[in-house]
Parts: structure tokens; C-alpha cells; sequence
């Protein structure tokens, strides 16, 4: 059973960036993808975007384009999310999750992680 | 993108009961919707994917239905566990989209 867990709870300025990674234990990583969702307090779950690992394929929430880079390193079974130019409604629990893909079509998310807490203040 | 409109935004149950939480899509997606259970503190639980399979492990008494714009989740013989925040997701768009959440609270 593939457990993802999440690097610890940040806290940033606005204007700086924030960089959360996600490593894959106990099932396979690389040839599923990984999708990063995000909750801001009282709201309810976005979807940021997604990588392949085993491609490096990504891709990317309108929202989000080009502020966001999704990585990942398959050696380690590790999916890494930058997210830059922070605001403060990026204050959020930021979730990775892992899903089948076929052909590059993303299914759904059957293993999460627990979160990671981002808080960007002044 | 894809607009997933559910309803309604909250419900007040009690242990036993049938609740159905709707969903609908702004374009016609098919089956390509997924259910999850999201409990404050916890991560997302997946319930159901493409409309109506059941994933592994998840009880009986949660089911989907639904195919093109509108969809539903049933919960029957609601338990306590049960109390938690709904939400579907479409998987038609390459760009995923989440609708806004259902709260199931106790009566």
C-alpha cells in the first residue's frame, strides 16, 4: 500500500516562494501520476495541476500557470511543488495525491497525502 | 473549464438515513466523475470513480450514479463515520475541476 508523505508546515513572506515535496513509500511512483491539490481555511479542494514522473510530463491549472512548477525525481519516488510570488490567499493545506494514468489521462486520486500547511504572512 | 455545481452546499442528517448529494457538470462529461469524503484535519478519501465504481475497501452503503451532465452519491443507512464533507471532481478535462463541497452535519 504506496503512502505518500509530505515535507512539514512552512511559513513565508509575501513575494517569496515555497517549495513542498512529496516521497512515495511502499508502491509505485513513477508510472502513476501525481496531482497537487490545495485547501485555503473554509474552502473547499483545488486542483493545482499534475505530473507523470515516469514522462515529466506536466500539467497545470489555468489558475496556476506559471506560477506553479511540478517536478519529480523517480530515482527517489519523490514529486516536488514550487509555488512563487506568494500571496496571502495562498495560505492553504497543500495536499499531493497519487492516481492511474493511461496514454496520459489522468484518472482519479486513490492515495493522498496528509498535507502540508502553508502560511504566507507578513 | 469544466464548472461542477453541487447541492446542495450543506445538509442536516441523522444516523440511519438516505441522503443524496447532486452534482452537476456545465458541459456533458460522460462518466469521468469521481466522489471523495473529506473530514477536517484528514486527507481526502476516494468513494467512487467513473460515476459508480465502488473503490476497494469503501462500504456498500455509498453508491454513484449518473452519466453526460448530472450526477449523484447516495449514502444509505447513514453512520456516524459518515459525517464529513462531499465533494465530486471531473476527470473528462485534462484540467481538473472540484465542485464546491456538500457538508453532511448531524441532525
Amino acid at each position: 500500500q504506496v503512502q505518500l508523505m509530505q515535507s512539514g508546515a512552512e511559513v513565508r513572506k509575501p513575494g517569496s516562494s515555497v517549495k513542498v515535496s512529496c516521497k512515495a513509500s511502499g508502491g509505485s511512483f513513477s508510472s502513476y501520476a501525481i496531482s497537487w491539490v490545495r485547501q485555503a481555511p473554509g474552502q473547499g479542494l483545488e486542483w493545482m495541476g499534475g505530473i507523470i514522473p515516469m514522462f515529466g510530463t506536466t500539467k497545470y491549472a489555468q489558475k496556476f500557470q506559471g506560477r506553479v512548477t511540478l517536478t519529480a525525481d523517480a530515482s527517489t519516488g519523490t514529486a516536488y511543488m514550487e509555488l512563487r510570488s506568494l500571496r496571502s490567499d495562498d495560505t492553504a493545506v497543500y495536499y499531493c495525491a497519487r492516481g492511474p494514468t493511461v496514454n496520459h489521462y489522468y484518472y482519479y486520486l486513490d492515495a493522498w497525502g496528509k498535507g502540508t500547511t502553508v502560511t504566507v504572512s507578513s | 473549464d469544466i464548472q461542477m455545481t453541487q447541492s446542495p452546499s450543506s445538509l442536516s442528517a441523522s444516523v440511519g438515513d438516505k441522503v443524496t448529494i447532486t452534482c452537476r457538470a456545465s458541459e456533458t462529461i460522460a462518466s469521468y466523475v469521481n466522489w471523495y469524503q473529506h473530514k477536517a484535519g484528514k486527507a481526502p478519501k476516494l468513494l467512487i470513480y467513473a460515476a459508480s465504481s465502488l473503490q476497494s475497501g469503501v462500504p456498500s452503503r455509498f453508491s454513484g450514479s449518473g452519466s453526460g451532465t448530472d450526477f449523484s452519491l447516495t449514502i444509505s443507512n447513514l453512520q456516524p463515520d459518515d459525517f464529513a464533507t462531499y465533494y465530486c471532481q471531473q476527470s473528462f478535462s485534462a484540467l481538473w475541476t472540484f465542485g464546491q463541497g456538500t457538508k453532511v452535519e448531524i441532525k
